[in-house]
């Protein structure tokens, strides 16, 4: 089947802009996170949402948010730009059937801020 | 953002060696998670656990949940030259202000 797929996968914009990133799960995958990974601070938790509820949330400030649509796709926003926004932003689909938990991330998309 | 300590950094090691990295947190978690991630690419989850003191094998991979909860560690066993990338813990927790937290990465490098 097919594997998890973002988009854009490359995308530049200045500071103060605001910017949607896509993420498409897995068929039959209802859950879908988003991380932002950096040099600096690594892999970092952004949201967690299971049939179009946001069910976890990271420390992240107000300006990032996301929702999830009825056929599981996912977006994520983030408002007001600032530099240190630049990063790579993984989305990943996740099932859960009693003990075994299944997750694939997608290949990310890296944004960057001028 | 938070990290969890996870150690070594890096390690260059010999072909058909066995390799251990384990990860420590000052926080209780109900999951462990252990991922490899290469050049370009996403995450790939390896191994999870969900029980204290579980371990949990996948191919020539073992991972072990501590029995603090605190911590869970990752052995490689007859590394091969496709092992080399950045595996990375997680730890997930169901209640407090981080919920899912990453390891530092441990950088593999395996000498043919």
């Amino acid at each position: 089947k097919a594997g998890v797929t973002q988009t854009p996968r490359y995308l530049i914009k200045t500071r103060g802009q605001q910017v949607t990133l896509s993420c498409s799960p897995i068929s039959g995958h209802r859950s879908v996170s988003w991380y932002q990974q950096t040099p600096g601070q690594g892999l970092q938790f952004l949201f967690e949402y299971f049939s179009e509820t946001q069910r976890n949330k990271g420390n992240f400030p107000g300006r990032f948010s996301g929702r999830q649509f009825s056929n599981s796709r996912s977006e994520m926003n983030v408002s007001t730009l600032e530099l240190g926004d630049s990063a790579l932003y993984l989305c990943a689909s996740s099932y859960t059937s009693g003990s075994s938990y299944e997750q694939y991330f997608g290949p990310g998309t890296r944004l960057t801020v001028t | 953002g938070q990290q969890l300590n996870q150690s070594p950094q890096s390690m260059f090691i010999q072909e058909g060696e066995d390799v251990s990295m384990n990860c420590t947190s000052s926080s209780i978690f109900n999951t462990w998670l252990w991922y490899k991630q290469d050049p370009g690419e996403g995450p790939v989850l390896l191994i999870a656990l969900y029980k204290a003191g579980e371990l949990t094998s996948n191919g020539r991979l073992t991972a072990q949940f501590g029995i603090t909860r605190k911590d869970s560690f990752l052995n490689i066993s007859a590394s091969i030259p496709s092992d080399v990338g950045i595996y990375f813990c997680a730890g997930r927790a169901t209640s407090g202000t981080y919920k899912y937290i990453f390891g530092t990465g441990t950088r593999l490098k395996v000498l043919a």
